[in-house]
């Protein structure tokens, strides 16, 4: 079946590095993404990745390992308006849909 | 900038009454999506449509109908609302041309609907 899992919630300090890790189980794959939604708020798009390596894009970098069906996120130098969840998708194959993670609640502590 | 606007950011309905979500993109988007959040679940895709006047059921479609009669809207309808469909919608549109990425999915700010 299909399955996205990340962390719940992580706490990290002002200023640090953060890892969000997203692991995937589907059927297919045909690229990931990672979007950050501020509470009450869109989600907002921030990377794709769909070859293996790493993404870097000013602070944030998306890396993918496709053979073990991981991702991960990685926050450099962390603001406090980094507090906000952030999800991980998959696309499956080349229909339009995508599977979503159930989003990883990040708190930035001064 | 792609721009997705949604009719309502708050609303509150009655049991059974009929509620109409309406969503605009602005970029010419051939793929439109309705979601609805919920804590700890993340997004669950309800209907989606890939041209006008075409709609596929996603996950949840269950209790809702779509229409597109035009490229630019998209509106979602909940026939009889029940309490159970209190949640945030959320209206999402994408290209396969998109310049960051295939179908990269751009979200309106939502509308959360409160059903009593």
């Amino acid at each position: 079946g299909q399955n996205i899992d990340q962390p719940t919630e992580m706490t990290a300090t002002e200023g640090a590095i953060v890892q969000i890790n997203c692991t995937y189980q589907t059927s297919g794959f045909n690229g990931l993404f990672w979007y950050q939604q501020h509470a009450g708020e869109a989600p907002t798009f921030l990377s794709y990745n769909v070859l293996d390596g790493l993404e870097e894009k000013g602070r944030f970098s998306s890396f993918l390992s496709r053979s073990k069906g991981y991702s991960y996120l990685l926050l450099k130098e962390l603001q406090m308006k980094d507090s906000a969840s952030y999800l991980c998708a998959v696309r499956e194959d080349s229909n339009y849909q995508l599977i979503w993670g159930a989003g990883t609640k990040l708190i930035i502590k001064p | 900038d792609v721009k997705v606007t949604q009719s309502s950011r708050y609303l509150v309905k009655r049991t059974g009454e009929k509620v109409f979500l309406e969503c605009v993109q602005d970029m010419d988007h051939e793929n439109m999506f309705w979601y609805r959040q919920d804590p700890g679940l993340g997004l669950r895709l309800i209907y989606f449509s890939y041209d006008v006047k075409m709609k596929e059921k996603g996950d949840i479609p269950e209790g809702y109908s779509v229409s597109r009669e035009k490229k630019e809207r998209f509106s979602l309808i909940l026939e009889s609302a029940s309490t159970n469909q209190t949640s945030m919608y959320l209206c999402a549109s994408s290209s396969p041309s998109g310049l960051a990425g295939a179908d990269t999915q751009y979200f309106g700010p939502g509308t959360r609907l409160t059903v009593l």
